[in-house]
Parts: C-alpha cells; sequence; structure tokens
C-alpha cells in the first residue's frame, strides 16, 4: 500500500514571495491533515479536512495560509506572502476516518525562507 | 492552553536495557494517545497508539496510560541502536491532536 506523498521535497524562498505544497493521502484515507514541525519542537497541528470539508483550521494563520481539498483526495497548502518564521517542515498526514485516527504521515516539505 | 509535556532528553541507555519514556498531558479530555519515532530528517512514524487505561504490548514496545494521572509512557526493552531517535507522544481530543516536543534517545552499542 503506497504512503503519503507529498512534493516538493525542499523549497527555498524569499521572504514575501508564495509557496504551495502538495499531499496525495493514503488510498481510502477520508481524513487528512497539514502540520508544521519547526526544528526542535513537535508537530503543530494546522488544519485538517474530512472529505473535502474543513474541520478544523483554528491554528491555521488564516491572514497568509490557506489549503483546499476540493476533490476530497489531494490536498494544497499556500503560503501567501511568507515570512522568515514560516521556515519549517510541513508534514501531509492521513487517517482513515475522524475516530479511526491512528494518523500516517508523508516524507514533508522543508521550507526555508530567506 | 493545551499542553503536551516531554522531557527533551537526550536520554541515552545500553544496547540492551530498557529504555522509558514519559510524557504527561493538561487537557483531561484526551480520548487517545500515540507515541511516534522520528528519526533525524525523517518524518513521524507511529509505533504505538492506546485508547484506554494499563498497559499495550507491541512486541519489543509497551505503552502504559494512566488517565487520571495524565500520563503516558513507553517502554522500550531490549533496546537497539537502530531505537536512537527523537520519540513524539501526542494526545487526540475532539478533532484536536496535540504532540509534545519529543525526547531524543540514543542507545549505545
Amino acid at each position: 500500500e503506497a504512503g503519503v506523498a507529498q512534493s516538493p521535497r525542499y523549497k527555498i524562498i524569499e521572504k514575501r514571495q508564495s509557496v504551495a505544497f502538495w499531499c496525495n493521502p493514503i488510498s481510502g484515507h477520508a481524513t487528512l491533515y497539514w502540520y508544521q514541525q519547526i526544528l526542535g519542537q513537535g508537530p503543530k497541528l494546522l488544519i485538517q479536512f474530512q472529505n473535502n470539508g474543513v474541520v478544523d483550521d483554528s491554528q491555521l494563520p488564516k491572514d497568509r495560509f490557506s489549503a483546499e481539498r476540493l476533490k476530497g483526495v489531494d490536498s494544497t497548502l499556500k503560503i501567501q506572502p511568507a515570512k522568515l518564521e514560516d521556515s519549517a517542515v510541513y508534514l501531509c498526514a492521513s487517517s482513515l476516518t475522524l475516530t479511526a485516527n491512528e494518523q500516517f504521515f508523508g516524507p514533508g516539505t522543508r521550507l526555508t525562507v530567506l | 492552553q493545551k499542553e503536551v509535556e516531554q522531557n527533551s532528553g537526550p536520554l541515552s541507555v545500553p544496547e540492551g536495557a530498557i529504555a522509558s519514556l514519559n510524557c504527561t498531558y493538561s487537557d483531561r479530555g484526551s480520548q487517545s494517545f500515540f507515541w511516534y519515532r522520528q528519526y533525524s530528517g525523517k518524518s513521524p512514524e507511529l509505533i504505538m497508539s492506546i485508547y484506554s487505561n494499563g498497559d499495550k504490548e507491541d512486541g519489543r514496545f509497551t505503552a502504559q496510560l494512566n488517565k487520571a494521572s495524565q500520563y503516558v509512557s513507553l517502554l522500550i526493552r531490549d533496546s537497539q541502536p537502530s531505537d536512537s531517535a527523537t520519540y513524539l507522544c501526542a494526545a487526540y481530543n475532539n478533532n484536536d491532536m496535540r504532540f509534545g516536543a519529543g525526547t531524543r534517545l540514543t542507545v549505545k552499542p
């Protein structure tokens, strides 16, 4: 069974530029999560989707971050404009459902903002 | 504020010993608890989940949960150098997953 796929794996941008990350969850997983992991910290949940609907986005900085999962499968996370403090690894995870919530992570995208 | 606290370590144990990793959480409503292993530069890998008080064993790993004390632990028996990693504890409640900062474990040959 294929795992969670993410791209790109690495991205370097300058502050005030925009960037987008893509995630494809494990086949059949209805719930998708985006996390931000800053070096030396645990992952921080940004947003979670159940199919194509947002379940929770209370920790998403909505002035600059946006995410969508239009067809209930793939998802895109966007940052516009980026700030230096956005440098982190962006992890996508999926679980079978909200209640069967063992989450499996993709390889992540390491973002460096200069 | 819902917090998950872990000793950052590093925790160093000799090969073959038992490694004991601890975690406390502040949200009493937390229902599910998870241990993830994260190698340097890699993404977290789920190793254990636990939902009810008591012990849960899976191979060399045993997770322990005490909801009254808001305490979760992970024991790794017969520790191997390949177990050297950061171990993340996570607590889940009502669509909210909170991770600790992780404990770095080093197993010395």
